[in-house]
Parts: structure tokens; sequence; C-alpha cells
């Protein structure tokens, strides 16, 4: 069953504001990851959290992690066209016997010129 | 630069064909995997190889195979495609557990 679930599905906002994913998982993990999928592409990794981490910062992105609820964030600061995407959470869960990363469904994220 | 090589992009093949999906990697890679993505279902896991001719069961194994024979190399073979298995199929794979996973381009199969 799946790992992570995204939230929202999805998201329609104008360029220049910020945008606000979340996830949220069932077990316990290693670290998080956040992907990003262009329509009909493969994914790219975009950032890292490890389970000791809170707060994560990479040029306009910020994650945040929150081990006790089993949750974390993306915030893209002032987003641009070229920032609409699909946008995936992973988790490399700690109980598993061997090394899958899950992924969640994923948040849509438009982003309207 | 990481390379993750899926074969074909598209494909289209008939109902009870075998149909393989190759996937190469470049970076000497231990862990590597296959998912499939159907809107609004995300990614799910089919198999996933932690070293050669090693293989572990996905979420959704069923009616798929694997084959790792040579470390740069993982393919998912559908003994039986049925419709139902009409997908984008992604190919990744990463150094080892903990890090950071490449995906390939992707394949999409249309069973008719």
């Amino acid at each position: 069953s799946q790992q992570g679930e995204e939230d929202p599905q999805a998201l329609s906002i104008q360029e220049g504001e910020n945008a606000t994913m979340n996830c949220s998982y069932k077990t316990s993990i290693n670290n998080l990851q956040w992907y990003r999928q262009n329509s009909g592409r493969g994914l790219v990794h975009l950032i890292l959290i490890r389970s000791n981490e809170r707060e994560k910062h990479s040029g306009r992105l910020r994650v945040t992690l929150d081990t006790s609820k089993k949750s974390s964030s993306l915030l893209i600061t002032a987003s641009r066209a070229a920032d609409t995407a699909s946008y995936f959470c992973a988790t490399d869960g700690r109980s598993y016997n061997t090394d899958k990363l899950i992924f969640g469904t994923g948040t849509r994220l438009q982003v309207f010129p | 630069d990481v390379k993750v090589t899926q074969s074909s992009r598209y494909l289209v093949k008939r109902t009870g064909e075998k149909v393989f999906l190759e996937c190469v990697q470049d970076m000497d890679h231990e862990n590597m995997f296959w998912y499939r993505q159907d809107p609004g279902l995300g990614l799910r896991l089919i198999y996933f190889s932690y070293d050669v001719k090693m293989k572990e069961k996905g979420d959704i194994p069923e009616g798929y195979s694997v084959s790792r024979e040579k470390k740069e190399r993982f393919s998912l073979i559908l003994e039986s495609a049925s419709t139902n298995q009409t997908s984008m199929y992604l190919c990744a794979s990463r150094v080892s557990s903990g890090n950071t996973i490449y995906f390939g381009e992707g394949s999409w199969l249309t069973v008719v």
C-alpha cells in the first residue's frame, strides 16, 4: 500500500504566490524525499530530509519534517509558471525488511502567468 | 550525470503477448526499481532489486516478473499482457538505500 499521501491533490496559484504541499506517512522513516514530475516525463529529485532534521532549504524550496505527526511539507516560494508539475513525496521506511522507496499519490501544481 | 535509459518510450501490444521492458543505468547502482503510474494512484512499486540476481516484490507484482542478470540492467516482463496493464512504467535506480533515486523517462504501454 502507498506509504505517503499528498495534500492537496491539486493546487492552482498565480505566479509570484507561494505554494505549499503536504505529505503524510504511516510508519517510521529514515528519510523523506520530494520529487517533481513534468507531464509525461520521469521524476526528478528535489530535496531529501533525514529523520533527525526538521527543516531544509534549497533555493526557493523549503521542506519541513515533523516525525511526531508523521508529516512533511514542501513550500515553493515566489512560484513561476515553470514550476507547473506534479510533486511527490517518497519515504524509505525503517520498518521494511529491504530498501524499497514508496511514493505518495502526488499534488498537481498549476501556476498561471 | 546519472543516466537511466528505458529502451522503449511508446509500445502498443496485443492481449496475451509477452512484453519486455528494458532498463539500463550507467552508474553502477545497486538498487533498481520498476513502478507503474496511473492517474489518481500515483506511483506503485511493482518489483525492486537490491543487487544482481536479487529481487523483491513490491506492492503490485501480480502479472509481472523481473530479471537482473547484470548490475546495469533490470528488465520487467509481462508474461501475458492484459488491458489492465495499460499504463506508464517507470524504471529507477540508486546507489544504495537512503539515497536519491534516479528515474528514466518512462515507457507508455498500451495493451489492446
